[in-house]
């Protein structure tokens, strides 16, 4: 069964210093994508990067990067020099392709918090 | 704008009374399904819909039901919402099966049974 651990549940950094979100996995799917969204204070889920398991490539987008590491099942995500508009509960997510029911599994979210 | 649309975005009830919360999406997406989000706990598949009249359960359907009449609307109707249903939902819709096509949600709706 597909399984995403987020250990961390709250972090609180200073602004402008870096915050690194752990996204560990279990599957037993050798096809499957992983996600991670942002939920702000509104509470809507604003979709930020999805990853299949054949594309290990690391990824930056503006200050947001993403480390894909097969190898350890894990699926990290950075915010450099964060800002007061980050402050979220971002979740880490797996998709199974031959899952029947598509479904999504979250983990239980980081709640980041970033102080002025 | 092509977009998943839940309603209500807020509903406070009190047990027992029979509620729906209704979701629409505009981009002809097969797929379709409910989620409830709990503290402590992420987003949790309630209920799925792969297709028009094809429904099936997801994680905790308990207290439940939907229906897929039209493949636009899949509304979540609770017959008799408790407390323990206090939560976030989420709609979500996905062209078909198969998560390399992504998820498209909508903007929730929190529900409060008292």
């Amino acid at each position: 069964a597909q399984k995403v651990t987020q250990a961390q549940t709250e972090i609180s950094v200073v602004e402008k210093e870096d915050v690194t979100l752990d996204c560990v996995y279990e599957t037993r799917d050798t096809t499957y994508y992983l996600f991670w969204y942002k939920q702000p204070p509104s509470g809507e889920l604003v979709f930020l990067i999805r990853r299949n398991s054949f594309d290990e490539q690391n990824e930056i987008s503006g200050r947001y990067s993403w480390n894909f590491q097969k190898s350890t099942s894990s699926f990290n995500f950075t915010i450099t020099a964060s800002q007061v508009v980050d402050s979220a509960v971002y979740f880490c997510a797996l998709s199974e392709a031959r899952a029947e029911d598509n479904r999504l599994a979250f983990g239980k979210g980081n709640q980041v918090v970033v102080i002025p | 704008e092509a977009q998943v649309t839940q309603n209500p975005r807020y509903l406070i009830t009190v047990t027992g009374k029979k509620l729906t919360v209704t979701c629409s999406q505009n981009m002809n997406h097969e797929y379709m399904s409910w989620y409830r989000q709990d503290p402590g706990l992420g987003l949790r598949q309630i209920y799925y819909s792969m297709n028009v009249e094809v429904t099936d359960k997801g994680d905790v359907p308990e207290g439940y039901k939907v229906s897929r009449k039209e493949k636009r609307n899949f509304p979540l109707i609770l017959e008799s919402p408790s407390p323990n249903q206090t939560s976030l939902y989420f709609c979500a819709s996905s062209p078909r099966q198969g998560p390399d096509y992504g998820y498209t949600f909508g903007s929730g709706t929190r529900l409060t049974v008292v």
